[in-house]
């Protein structure tokens, strides 16, 4: 089954610390991959898909088909990424994404 | 910029009524979807549309249904609120072939 798990409901870190949030994934074949980003009182948009291999905001993200992960990752944390993350899947079959259920992220001062 | 627009930001309905969301794309984009967002439970696809007049069930269709009569719109039906529907509610619009989502504003509904 097609899945996408994202293991920490809340990832806590201070200004200037390095970020890690997690996705593990469960597909068949060479998935594609996202990372979705809702800023408080904003709609949800796209941060990165790993297609593009491109840095948005400092963040970049490696697919890692052994580990059947797609981690996002910050050298240094700054106030502003505090967000809700969302690691999503393209369905096999035409453009559905499977979502994962979210991080939120909490940069403090 | 591509415009995702839903009709309500916030909507409170009572039990047994039947509640329209509209949502509204302006970039001629032939899919469309419907989300629930829930506290841990992530986004949740209700219903989605590939083209006019044509829909397919999400992971959670039970309690809805959707309409697409022109490109542009999609809009999700539920038939009689129940306080388990109460949600925020997402719309998305997708272009082909990067299969990004750009999602609408939502709308935080509230059934009492």
């Amino acid at each position: 089954a097609q899945r996408v798990t994202q293991p920490e409901k809340l990832l806590s870190v201070f200004k200037g610390a390095p970020v890690e949030l997690k996705c593990n994934y469960s597909y068949s074949g060479s998935p594609e991959l996202f990372w979705y980003v809702q800023y408080s009182r904003q709609r949800l948009q796209l941060l990165l898909r790993h297609i593009s291999r491109e840095s948005i905001k400092g963040f970049t993200a490696d697919l890692n088909k052994g580990e059947t992960s797609f981690h996002l990752k910050k050298p240094f944390a700054q106030e502003e990424d505090s967000a809700m993350y969302y690691c999503a899947l393209r369905d096999n079959q035409g453009g559905k994404l499977i979502f994962g259920q979210g991080t939120e992220l909490s940069v403090k001062p | 910029d591509v415009k995702v627009t839903q009709s309500s930001r916030y909507l409170v309905k009572r039990t047994g009524e039947k509640v329209f969301l509209e949502c509204v794309q302006d970039m001629d984009h032939e899919n469309m979807f419907w989300y629930r967002q829930d506290p841990g439970l992530g986004l949740r696809l209700i219903y989605f549309s590939y083209d006019v007049k044509m829909k397919e069930k999400g992971d959670i269709p039970e309690g809805y249904s959707v309409s697409r009569e022109k490109k542009e719109r999609f809009s999700l039906i539920l038939e009689s609120a129940s306080t388990n529907q109460t949600s925020m509610y997402l719309c998305a619009s997708q272009t082909v072939p990067t299969y990004e989502q750009y999602f609408g504003p939502g709308t935080r509904l509230t059934v009492t």
